[in-house]
């Protein structure tokens, strides 16, 4: 069975702050995908990424997928109140079965 | 545009009872999925329905657990009966593809 293991589990930072969180696969991912999960609601789809050596930026947040796809990365520049959260890494696992990570929860303090 | 919706959003009933959870997927969807999110386990799927048919019921944790979809925009999670170790944050999801869900705000059930 496939794990995912994100790091850091918690993280605390202050406004402005830039930080980075990591996720890392037993095996080889299918297509990796990152989710923010705000409290008290359901996970949001941030990115898809799929080839080894990928980045993708989406406004202040950076994704870049591991060249021999087993590990991720997300930076966030110059992080704000809204950046808290709960982030996931995910797997496609066969058509439809995602593996969730464990998770970083995320708290940026203003 | 609507997104998924889900009922109740907080749920409280004693261990013994029966819990029904409640979705409404996005119109013109056909995947449904139901999760389980804990601290300790993280999220879980426990089924997927694929133009309301179950394909995937193997994340179901055992027979108190049974879940629907009799149309595109209905599905139910029944326990029955409940036990203090099914409280979690339950959350049903949809999709027109296998790369993209929607999520819907969960149901928080607690079971004393």
């Amino acid at each position: 069975t496939q794990l995912l293991e994100q790091s850091p589990q918690f993280l605390s930072i202050q406004e402005g702050e830039n930080l980075t969180v990591y996720c890392n696969s037993s095996s080889v991912f299918s297509s990796l995908q990152w989710y923010r999960q705000e409290p008290g609601e359901g996970p949001v789809l941030l990115v898809t990424v799929v080839t080894g050596g990928e980045v993708k930026k989406l406004k202040r947040l950076t994704f870049q997928f591991g060249d021999a796809r087993k590990d991720s990365s997300l930076h966030i520049t110059a992080a704000q109140p809204g950046d808290t959260g709960l982030y996931l890494c995910a797997d496609l696992s066969g058509t439809y079965k995602y593996i969730f990570g464990t998770g970083t929860r995320l708290k940026v303090l203003a | 545009d609507a997104g998924v919706i889900q009922s109740p959003r907080h749920e409280v009933t004693e261990m013994g009872q029966e819990v029904t959870l409640r979705c409404k997927p996005i119109s013109g969807h056909n995947s449904l999925f139901w999760y389980r999110q804990t601290m300790m386990r993280g999220l879980e799927l426990l089924i997927y329905f694929n133009n309301n048919v179950p394909i995937d019921d193997s994340g179901m944790p055992e027979d108190r657990f049974s879940a629907k979809m009799p149309n595109a925009s209905f599905s139910t999670l029944k326990i029955q009966p409940s036990e203090p170790r099914d409280s979690a944050v339950y959350f049903c999801a949809s999709s027109s593809n296998s790369y993209e869900q929607y999520f819907g705000p969960g149901t928080r059930l607690t079971v004393t």
